[in-house]
């Protein structure tokens, strides 16, 4: 079956530090990649997606690569502000089966927190 | 335009009782989903409607657990006999079609359950 492993957190960076939070995934057939992130109090928001192998999703300054040889999806950012404190998840979606609908299998997500 | 939103924001209950959870998926959107998050991890999918149909509920965890869609607009998630178990924040999604595996899922705010 379809499944998403991410890095535990709290990952705990000071403003402008660099950012990874790694992503990997097995799925069956061809799977588009996702993160979310959910801010404090707030719903789950897309943050960027990938639908095939190489391509690049970018967004606020965060971006990852679809990696099919690694089957990886990692999410960067190269200055990370106090107002990324949140958590983010990767997720996954595939249509193994052709069966015309998808959905969602995420990650156990990790928390992300900047200080000053 | 209005995202997905849910109603109500916060349900405590007592075991053995039931309960409804409304979803307004955005206006248009013909996927609906629901998922379950519990504390410390990702959310986990419970049903897909396409339209008026339930066309996956293989996420549903037992036979407690059952939804509608009954004008493929609204969705209303019935949990039965409810089990402390069954605390979690439970999330709906919609998405335009729902048939493309890089359709993005945009999702409500969420029903925070407590079974007591």
């Amino acid at each position: 079956g379809n499944s998403v492993t991410q890095m535990e957190g709290p990952v705990t960076l000071s403003e402008e530090a660099f950012l990874t939070i790694n992503c990997t995934y097995t799925a069956t057939g061809y799977p588009s990649l996702f993160w979310y992130v959910q801010y404090p109090g707030e719903g789950l928001q897309l943050l960027l997606k990938a639908t095939k192998a190489d391509d690049k999703g970018s967004n606020k300054g965060f971006e990852a690569t679809y990696r099919k040889e690694t089957t990886s999806f990692h999410l960067e950012k190269g200055s990370v502000q106090v107002s990324d404190s949140a958590v983010y998840f990767c997720a996954l979606s595939s249509d193994p089966l052709n069966s015309g609908y998808s959905t969602l299998t995420f990650g156990k997500g990790t928390m992300l927190l900047v200080s000053p | 335009g209005a995202g997905v939103s849910q109603t109500p924001s916060n349900k405590v209950t007592e075991k053995g009782k039931y309960v409804e959870l409304r979803c307004d998926p955005i206006s248009g959107h013909t996927a609906l989903y629901w998922y379950r998050q519990s504390l410390g991890q990702g959310p986990e999918f419970l049903i897909y409607f396409q339209g008026t149909g339930a066309a996956d509920d293989s996420g549903l965890p037992n036979d407690r657990f059952f939804a509608v869609r009954p004008e493929g607009s609204v969705s209303t998630l019935k949990i039965q006999r409810t089990e402390r178990g069954d605390s979690a924040v439970y999330l709906c999604a919609s998405s335009l079609g729902g048939i493309a595996r890089g359709d993005t899922q945009y999702f409500g705010p969420g029903t925070r359950l407590t079974v007591l």
